[in-house]
Order: structure tokens, then C-alpha cells, then sequence
């Protein structure tokens, strides 16, 4: 069975600071994962994915996250937060052996001037 | 290149009556998804298309909900009677690739209001 935990519910970080959101997920394949973005009244925008080769995955906007099998975490970071960066976040996990894809509950991020 | 396009945008309606949601996938996408998004919550896969034919509709309470893609392009998601708790964003996403494992690309999503 599949499952993923968003650890926070919100965060709030200062312009400028280093972010961090927390996925923990569990799986019973070998798990891809994404981390997707939510705008309000904006649609789900992928940010990045992990499919079993590099662990730490760059994506867009300049957030990465990194694998950690033993940890059983994905989470995303990004050195330096942006205005823009205020949104939703969801991070996704997907059975590559079957057709499974669940969603967390989502983290806000806010971000202070 | 175009993207997943729904419609309408918003709706509401009165419990017990019928709704129905449209979906236009990215051109030549394969896999179809309609996902739930309850206000607070993350989206919940309701059924799942691979070309014309279902792969996964676990989650779809099917004594009201249905949901059928016409000639694996188009999809139409029903409610058929509403009820309150049906409240909530209908997303559809459309994806090039078949299997699990595959990132999707989303529409804006249908805000639906049972009052």
C-alpha cells in the first residue's frame, strides 16, 4: 500500500530565507515521485520528479529535493525563498508498477516581506 | 502547445440534481485522469483512462458518479444525484505516457458548489 505525509501544514519563511517542505512517503514498489505547485485559481504545475536515477532532483524555479530511501523522505528545498513562491505544495507519490498515484494534503507556504 | 482544457469553470447547483464536467486532454496524451480536490485537502483520483478504457476507477463512488472518454480524446465526468459533500475542485489532467510512475499536466479545474 501506498501513502504520503506532508509533515507541515503550513510554513512561513522571510523573503530571502532557505525553505523546506517535508514529504515522508511509504511504498511498496519502487516509488516515483513528484512534488507539484498549486497558484491560486492557477492550474497543478509539476515542479520535479524522481524516477530511480539521481537522487537529488533539480527542478524549476530553483527548487530541489532529495531521495532518501533509508529515511523514506523526499523533501523539497530551495536556498533563497521568492515572493512568487507562495503557494501550495504537493508532493506525489506513483507506483511504477501499477497505476497508483496519491496525493498529500498539501503545504502553504507563505512568504514574508 | 495547448493545454488541458475543462469547462465550465464554476458551477452550482442544488443537491439532488445533476451536474456534468467536460475535459479536452492535451493532443495525443493518452491517459486521462479526473481528480477530486476537497477544499483543504489534496487531490483524490477518482478514475483513471488509458485511451478509451478504464485502468483505474477504485475511488469513484459509482452510485452517483460516472464518467466515460469518447474516442480516447474528450472526457465527461457526471454526478448523477449531487449531494453536499460533492463539493470541490474537479481537476483533469491528461498524460503522453502510459503506466504508473508518469507526471501529469493538470487543467484549472471545475469549482463545483452543492447548495
Amino acid at each position: 500500500a501506498q501513502s504520503v505525509t506532508q509533515l507541515d501544514s503550513h510554513v512561513s519563511v522571510s523573503e530571502g530565507t532557505p525553505v523546506l517542505l517535508r514529504c515522508n512517503y511509504s511504498s511498496s514498489y519502487s516509488p516515483s515521485l513528484f512534488w507539484y505547485v498549486q497558484h491560486p485559481n492557477k492550474g497543478l504545475q509539476l515542479l520535479l520528479k524522481y524516477t530511480s536515477a539521481a537522487t537529488l532532483v533539480k527542478g524549476i524555479n530553483g527548487f530541489e529535493a532529495e531521495f532518501k530511501k533509508s529515511e523514506t523522505s523526499f523533501h523539497l528545498t530551495k536556498p533563497s525563498a521568492h515572493m512568487s513562491d507562495a503557494a501550495e505544495y504537493f508532493c506525489v507519490v506513483s507506483d511504477t508498477g501499477g497505476f497508483k498515484t496519491i496525493f498529500g494534503a498539501g503545504t502553504r507556504l507563505f512568504v514574508k516581506a | 502547445e495547448a493545454g488541458v482544457a475543462q469547462s465550465p469553470r464554476y458551477k452550482i447547483i442544488e443537491k439532488r440534481q445533476s451536474v456534468a464536467f467536460w475535459c479536452n486532454p492535451i493532443s495525443g496524451h493518452a491517459t486521462l485522469y479526473w481528480y477530486q480536490q476537497i477544499l483543504g485537502q489534496g487531490p483524490k483520483l477518482l478514475i483513471q483512462f488509458q485511451n478509451n478504457g478504464v485502468v483505474d476507477d477504485s475511488q469513484l463512488p459509482k452510485d452517483r458518479f460516472s464518467a466515460e472518454r469518447l474516442k480516447g480524446v474528450d472526457s465527461t465526468l457526471k454526478i448523477q444525484p449531487a449531494k453536499l459533500e460533492d463539493s470541490a475542485v474537479y481537476l483533469c489532467a491528461s498524460s503522453p505516457y502510459t503506466g504508473g510512475g508518469t507526471e501529469a499536466f493538470f487543467g484549472q479545474g471545475t469549482r463545483l458548489t452543492v447548495v
